[in-house]
């Protein structure tokens, strides 16, 4: 079964304003990974976030975790057009296995 | 990025014929995985190599088998399609077994 799930399933924002999604898991984990996927390509990695960690930057990108209650968040800030893809966390629960969510849909409206 | 190649891309197949994908790296990644994803169920693994000849199962192994026998190189392929094999295939590699993976582009399937 699936170690993560996001929510919400689906987003939509204006150009500019600040998209948020949030990752709940299961079990302790090592390390939690956020992906983008455009439609029809492959998953590219964003930003992984280690269980000792508890919040991470990486340009426009934000992520938290909190692993007392299982759970991470992903903030893009002042989005773009550009930005409109699916997002996926990915839970690596020590066995070298990446479970992942079924994801979030963004759309970013001009 | 990683150089990671999957083949073929599109396939359409006929229920009970044997298929296989392909997934090509040239990083010299120990780990590799094959992943399937459907709508409403994100990702799932299938299975996993942690070296040459070195494989396990995932969450979502039956009727599928893999093979590595050399790093760049993870073979999956069903065994005797099915129409719920129909799917979009993924490949990923990573140099270490805790960090990020490096996908491949897909391989649409469909079993007809």
């Amino acid at each position: 079964s699936q170690q993560g799930e996001e929510d919400p399933q689906a987003l939509s924002i204006q150009e500019g304003e600040n998209a948020t999604m949030n990752c709940s898991y299961k079990t302790s984990i090592n390390n939690l990974q956020w992906y983008r996927q455009n439609s029809g390509r492959g998953l590219v990695h964003l930003i992984l976030i280690r269980s000792n960690e508890r919040e991470k930057h990486s340009g426009r990108l934000r992520v938290t975790l909190d692993t007392s209650k299982k759970s991470s968040s992903l903030l893009i800030t002042a989005s773009r057009a550009a930005d409109t893809a699916s997002y996926f966390c990915a839970t690596d629960a020590r066995d070298y296995k990446l479970s992942f969510g079924a994801g979030t849909t963004v759309t970013v409206r001009a | 990025d990683a150089g990671i190649t999957q083949s073929p891309r599109h396939k359409v197949t006929e229920t009970g014929t044997p298929v296989t994908l392909r997934c090509h790296q040239t990083e010299n990644h120990r780990y590799m995985y094959w992943y399937r994803q459907d709508p409403g169920h994100g990702l799932r693994l299938i299975h996993y190599s942690y070296g040459v000849k070195d494989t396990d199962k995932g969450e979502v192994s039956d009727g599928y088998s893999v093979s590595r026998s050399k790093t760049e190189d993870f073979l999956l392929t069903l065994e005797s399609a099915t129409s719920s094999q129909t799917s979009v295939y993924f490949c990923a590699s990573t140099p270490g077994g805790d960090e990020k993976l490096f996908f491949g582009s897909g391989t649409q399937l469909s079993v007809l």
